[in-house]
């Protein structure tokens, strides 16, 4: 039973347009988002994190949104740069199952020159 | 400032051997997270560790696999008795002690098994 899912695999994008990368989850008790960045033969990069208890976090051209109601996240990457083509992965923890990050399976998104 | 190391990147191992994987973390983190990633999957949980301490090893098989994290040395994952299914990339993850939902991930290591 996937408790976090990435429902689109793949998302191409022009150089200078927005990304928007999405994630869905079930488990409610899930309190703590991150958003992880990977490239082939690397280990995911940490890019931005977002609490339950907010909506929205913001660091330079990369945006979290949390839709609590509709278990919802999403990922808004402006303007998107040939640099950013990688796997992201969506990750959730909940502060009553100790400390284990639950990703989801990645969504690898190209951004053409 | 160095980053969570892991070696070694690569492991070919034959059916029926062990593999040692080892973790150690970034400076000043005392929290280690094993994570396995099967190929087009996302990373699973294996096993949280502190110092000399395991904490949750909730993801891990019950048979073959083990971790530990001493006193003094690096993170160690160790797979016993091989088998295909064990080829993965295997990424170590580390935390302030404060901020354990912020994980710093090494860069893997990919073990094939022959």
């Amino acid at each position: 039973d996937q408790q976090v899912k990435q429902n689109s695999p793949s998302l191409s994008v022009q150089e200078g347009r927005i990304s928007i990368l999405n994630c869905d989850y079930t488990n409610s008790m899930f309190d703590y988002f991150l958003w992880y960045k990977k490239y082939p033969a690397e280990g995911p990069t940490f890019l931005i994190s977002i609490s339950s208890i907010k909506d929205k976090n913001e660091d330079g051209r990369f945006t979290v949104f949390l839709n609590k109601s509709a278990k919802h996240l999403s990922l808004h990457i402006v303007p998107s740069q040939p640099g950013d083509s990688a796997v992201y992965f969506c990750a959730a923890s909940a502060d009553n199952a100790g400390n284990m990050l639950t990703f989801g399976g990645g969504t690898r998104l190209m951004v053409k020159p | 400032n160095a980053g969570v190391m892991q070696n070694p990147r690569h492991l070919v191992r034959r059916r029926g051997q062990e593999a040692r994987l080892r973790c150690s973390p970034m400076k000043g983190h005392s929290h280690v997270y094993w994570y396995r990633q099967l190929p087009e999957e996302g990373l699973k949980f294996m096993v949280y560790l502190q110092k000399e301490n395991i904490i949750d090893e909730s993801g891990m098989p019950k048979e073959r696999f083990s971790a530990e994290f001493p006193k003094e040395g690096p993170s160690i994952l160790r797979i016993q008795q091989v088998v295909r299914g064990d080829s993965a990339a295997y990424f170590c993850a580390s935390s302030l002690p404060g901020l354990t939902y912020e994980q710093y991930f090494g860069p893997g290591t990919r073990l094939t098994v022959t």
